[in-house]
């Protein structure tokens, strides 16, 4: 089986990093995605690694360590609109998806 | 312009009473899965499917059916063996010639009076 354990909440203000982790214990390991969910809207895909290491997509980053089955999701620049829900996910097939962190993003 | 829709947005519906949620994709993805959200909680999955006219029971199916006669469709059937049916239902597609990545549909609340 698979489990994906993330904190439940991260606050932050404009302007700062923040770094949201996922730490996953799975039976066969088919690369870490990361997800964005604003409340009541639907998850959109922000970022994949299959491999070690950073993954960079503007201001979003995500990286990965197999060996301490590890990753995070790096928020630079941030704004008001991050303010949402970030899920980490794994799985072939078919995703099992993390507990969810929620950020906060204040002014 | 390719995407998935689910309808409706907000659904009520009695206790006891079977509902169908429509999930349509017109994407060209093989793959196509439903998932429930609880209010702060993660997705679960409900069933899946990786081609027409098969599928498969994911974490939480009991209670739930499906049908996949159609490759664009994919609808959910929440019966009244559900115990607890309040909740947020997505759909969503992958296309498993390229990339796992799920593309997901708006979303239905669907709330059990």
């Amino acid at each position: 089986g698979q489990s994906l354990e993330q904190p439940s909440e991260v606050t932050a203000v404009e302007g700062a990093i923040v770094q949201i982790n996922c730490t996953y214990q799975t039976s066969g390991f088919y690369g870490l995605s990361w997800y964005q969910q604003h409340d009541g809207g639907a998850p959109t895909f922000l970022s994949y690694n299959a491999l070690d290491g950073l993954e960079e997509t503007g201001r979003f980053s995500s990286f990965l360590s197999r060996s301490d089955s590890y990753g995070y999701l790096l928020l630079q620049e941030l704004q008001m609109k991050d303010s949402a829900s970030y899920f980490c996910a794994s799985g072939f097939q078919k995703l099992v998806f993390g507990t969810g962190t929620r950020l906060l993003v204040s002014p | 312009d390719g995407g998935i829709t689910q309808s409706p947005k907000y659904l009520f519906r009695k206790e006891g009473q079977n509902v169908t949620l429509s999930c349509e994709q017109n994407l060209n993805h093989d793959a196509m899965y439903w998932y429930r959200q609880d209010p702060g909680q993660g997705l679960r999955l409900i069933y899946y499917s990786q081609i027409v006219n098969d599928f498969q029971k994911g974490d939480i199916a009991e209670g739930y059916s499906v049908s996949r006669e159609k490759k664009e469709s994919f609808p959910l059937t929440v019966t009244s063996a559900q115990k607890n049916p309040t909740a947020f239902y997505l759909c969503a597609s992958v296309d498993t010639a390229s990339t796992d990545t799920q593309y997901f549909g708006p979303g239905t609340r669907l709330t059990v009076l």
